[in-house]
């Protein structure tokens, strides 16, 4: 069984830079799997961030930003404000016409 | 603005079925989209389902493939989610949402389904 795995929690200095990673047990992430990130704040539903690796959805902030590092997808947050504190998933694509979600990085700012 | 509305009874019984309906407005469901469930639960996380497209093609995750049905109604702008034999393991917040480039673009605001007697 596939699985997506993320860091459990981050925590960041309001102004600071984190960068969350999405990995796969299979293998490396590539741009193949059309890497999405989300943001979620309890209680509420999936806010898309980031789609096709580093395109941002529409009214997203620059200070999110996407990418590839190495083996694994990659979300950045410069100048992380404290409405940033959230629950972050990644979903890859996996080509079969299904999606698999991360299991997700809970991001607290202070 | 596109928006996803789900509804559909909050409570089914063990071994009974789960049906829950998404009505989509803002935008035509037989617009060149994917259309997709997906649920969340404290012991899975976020779970995709299965998606269907604007011409009625479906894929389904492999986990629930055997008890998923996934549909569409153009006259309502509206697509459905059939989930059979439910167990405990089925109680999720569950979320209609628009497939499109890969992602997941619009999410409706979830429905609490809970399994139980």
């Amino acid at each position: 069984q596939t699985v997506v795995t993320q860091e459990p929690s981050f925590s960041v200095s309001p102004g600071g830079t984190v960068t969350l990673t999405c990995g796969l047990s299979t293998g490396s992430v590539s741009t193949s799997y059309y890497p999405s990130w989300y943001q979620q704040i309890p209680g509420q539903a999936p806010r898309t961030l980031i789609y096709n690796t580093n395109t941002r959805s529409s009214g997203v902030p620059d200070r999110f930003s996407g990418s590839i590092l190495g083996n694994k997808a990659a979300l950045t947050i410069t100048g992380a404000q404290a409405d940033d504190e959230s629950d972050y998933y990644c979903v890859l694509y996996m080509g079969s016409d299904s999606y698999v979600f991360g299991t997700g990085t809970k991001v607290t700012v202070l | 603005q596109m928006q996803l509305q789900e509804s559909g009874p909050g409570l089914v019984k063990p071994s009974g079925t789960l049906s829950l309906t998404c009505v989509v407005s803002g935008g035509s469901i037989s617009s060149k989209n994917w259309w997709s469930w997906v649920r969340q639960s404290p012991e899975k996380g976020l779970e995709w389902i299965a998606q269907i497209s604007h011409s009625g093609s479906t894929n389904y995750n492999p986990s629930l493939k055997s008890r998923v049905t996934i549909s569409l109604d153009k006259s309502k702008n509206q697509f459905s989610l059939k989930l059979s034999s439910v167990t405990a393991a089925d109680t999720a917040i569950y979320y209609c949402a628009r497939s499109y480039d890969y992602h997941l673009s619009y999410w409706g605001q979830g429905t609490l389904v809970t399994v139980s007697s």
